[in-house]
């Protein structure tokens, strides 16, 4: 299917578990994003990425671990899950720019994480 | 310390109506800003945006409204449809930063 998709839609764990949430773009944007939704917070990033093997901390960046081998795909890792981390999860890419924030960013479906 | 301020966390409108958001801004090098849309269970689409160069933009029935002295940008949906009914996030952005968004604005429209 063509554009973006995150996979799981659901996932529950438990405290200190490992988790991998999976993000994958047809578009080959160069830009890729992850953000957490919670209530009374809106949209807050996590972590973002200009091009394969490229990437930088967003404002909420301790306890995740990110990972840009190929451009297509942007793995979001929990190395060690916290209550506090749930949340729902979107991922988001953009065509090429100097600029991050220069272009529209299209998103995905979003993954609904709980912390148990 | 926000940067992108929605400070209606909900609005009610009757169907036909204009609806409007408000968003506040407080980093005078932002110069880009966007308007996206979100229902239930799903990520969030863009709906429109403007360049600091410009003061209004419009598509359809939503227009975008820059003001740039009092770092206020607003969204006009007329006439408002229930269909329109979601979660409204403004975002902003400066050269070489990640867009930033507010907490967003739940529009209700009621037929």
């Amino acid at each position: 299917d063509a554009g973006i998709t995150q996979s799981p839609r659901y996932k529950i764990t438990e405290t200190g578990r490992q988790v991998t949430l999976m993000c994958h773009q047809t578009w080959s944007h160069s830009y890729m994003f992850w953000y957490r939704q919670d209530l009374g917070h809106g949209l807050r990033l996590i972590y973002y990425s200009a091009a394969a093997d490229i990437t930088d901390k967003g404002e909420v960046p301790d306890g995740y671990v990110v990972s840009r081998s190929k451009t297509e795909n942007f793995p979001l890792t929990l190395e060690s899950a916290t209550r506090s981390q749930t949340s729902v999860y979107f991922c988001a890419s953009s065509p090429h720019s100097r600029t991050p924030g220069g272009n529209i960013q299209y998103f995905g479906a979003g993954t609904r994480l709980s912390v148990l | 310390d926000q940067q992108v301020k929605q400070n209606s966390p909900s609005l009610s409108v009757q169907e036909g109506r204009i609806s409007i958001l408000n968003c506040d801004y407080t980093n005078s090098m932002f110069d880009y800003f966007l308007w996206y849309k979100k229902y239930p269970a799903e990520g969030p689409t863009f709906l429109i945006s403007i360049s600091s160069i410009k003061d209004k933009n419009e598509d359809g029935r939503f227009t975008v409204f820059l003001n740039k002295s009092a770092k206020h940008l607003s969204l006009h949906i007329v006439p408002s449809q229930p269909g329109d009914s979601a979660v409204y996030f403004c975002a902003a952005s400066e050269r070489n930063t990640p867009l930033v968004f507010g907490k967003g604005t739940r529009l209700s429209v009621i037929a």
